[in-house]
């Protein structure tokens, strides 16, 4: 079974502009999380979506944001980059999320660096 | 404020030596702990999960401990190997909520 893919691996965005990136999860899997990891504060959570919905949310800034198709795949979008949004952004799936014991399976990250 | 704690921030030991790593939290109230490995440049990857009634939990040579009561955890790595080196990173979710507490993590580098 395939796992866990993002892409791109690698974006530079100067100031201002605008990011979206993308995560397919593991066939099967209909929940879908993301996280920031940053050297300074560790991996962050983002939000989590389930059924094309956004079911949880972390404490970021509304300028992130993301959703969910048909078909689970995800995307986050970044608007007005900002240099502290320099990071590792990762994807993770799950059967369905409804348990928090439920292993999330990683991507290998978006890695994003804001010029 | 729900917090986790790892120590030590770094760590370097020879192959085939053990080592024990720690995770202190404050999240109430517990639901369950994770431990993660994250290779460079990779996404992390599940070690072991232990809830409440749990206090050991084994996943081939890294076996995780955990104490409510204290509520701090420990992960033991037996015979450390050269691929063991990693970031190790401790994760705790509080009762009722799906979001998940991260600690800092613990760099491990094992020299051949």
């Amino acid at each position: 079974k395939a796992g866990v893919t993002q892409t791109p691996r690698y974006l530079i965005k100067t100031r201002g502009q605008q990011v979206t990136l993308s995560c397919s999860p593991i066939s099967g899997h209909r929940s879908v999380s993301w996280y920031q990891q940053t050297p300074g504060q560790g991996l962050q959570f983002l939000f989590e979506y389930f059924s094309e919905t956004q079911r949880n949310k972390g404490n970021f800034p509304g300028r992130f944001s993301g959703r969910q198709f048909s078909n689970s795949r995800s995307e986050m979008n970044v608007s007005t980059l900002e240099l502290g949004d320099s990071a590792l952004y990762l994807c993770a799936s799950s059967h369905s999320g409804h348990s928090s014991t439920d292993t999330q399976y990683f991507g290998p990250g978006t890695r994003l660096t804001v010029l | 404020k729900n917090q986790v704690e790892q120590s030590p921030q770094s760590l370097i030991i020879l192959e085939g030596k053990n080592c024990t790593l720690q995770c202190n939290y404050t999240v109430s109230p517990f639901s369950n702990l994770r431990w993660y490995k994250q290779d460079t440049g990779r996404g992390p990857v599940s070690l072991t999960i232990m809830t409440f009634s749990e206090n050991t939990k084994s996943n081939g040579r890294y076996t995780a401990t955990l104490d409510a009561d204290t509520k701090q955890s420990s992960l033991h790595i037996t015979a450390s190997q050269l691929s063991d080196s990693a970031s190790y990173i401790c994760v705790v979710r509080k009762g009722g909520s799906y979001i998940p507490t991260f600690g800092r993590g613990t760099s491990l580098i094992v020299h051949p």
